[in-house]
């Protein structure tokens, strides 16, 4: 099974709306990452956070960790039809290499 | 510019062929990847190298090859014996630890005849 897992596999709002997805894990991390990828595209890194960090931002992103829950979120605030695509999270508890999630895929309407 | 380029962008395999997607990088990074993209799924290490000579396994290396003889390429070979390598294939770099953050190419889709 994945190590780590996003939820929920889909979502959809209108433009202007808080977009909030989550990703669970199972072992102990080191770093937590989020990346984007548009439809039929390469991934592109949005935000890493350390296991000793609890929030991070960056823009109209904000990410949190908790290592008790295991679990960290991804908030885009004040969506734009831009922000449509698929959002995965990435862990390092594999041996320290990365193990991706199925995402969540993002419609944001306009 | 710096960056990571992967060609060709779509590959076409007739049964029984050996093909081989290239990936180039010239940010000067020491570790190198590829995975493999199903529709609607993330994705699933295929091999990865952490430096020149050097590469192992991931999660799904069976039906394919690679090698790592300049530290700016790293090509991977599906072979024959892969029976479902429809796919999207991605290849990745990082500044060197596995698990620091990770800047990929545009992938290359492989369809099969």
């Amino acid at each position: 099974s994945q190590q780590g897992e996003e939820d929920p596999q889909a979502l959809s709002i209108q433009e202007g709306e808080n977009a909030t997805m989550n990703c669970s894990y199972k072992t102990s991390i080191n770093n937590l990452q989020w990346y984007r990828q548009n439809s039929g595209r390469g991934l592109v890194h949005l935000i890493l956070i350390r296991s000793n960090e609890r929030e991070k931002h960056s823009g109209r992103l904000r990410v949190t960790l908790d290592t008790s829950k295991k679990s960290s979120s991804l908030l885009i605030t004040a969506s734009r039809a831009a922000d449509t695509a698929s959002y995965f999270c990435a862990t390092d508890a594999n041996a320290g290499k990365s193990t991706f999630g199925d995402g969540t895929t993002l419609t944001v309407k306009p | 510019d710096g960056g990571i380029t992967q060609s060709p962008k779509y590959l076409f395999r007739k049964e029984g062929q050996n093909v081989t997607l290239s990936c180039e990088q010239n940010l000067n990074h020491d570790a190198m990847y590829w995975y493999r993209q199903d529709p609607g799924q993330g994705l699933r290490l295929i091999y990865y190298s952490q430096i020149v000579n050097d590469f192992q396994k991931g999660d799904i290396a069976e039906g394919y090859s690679v090698s790592r003889e300049k530290k700016e390429s790293f090509p991977l070979t599906v072979t024959s014996a892969q029976k479902n390598p429809t796919a999207f294939y991605l290849c990745a770099s990082s500044i060197g630890q596995t698990g620091e953050t990770q800047y990929f190419g545009p992938g290359t889709r492989l369809l099969v005849l």
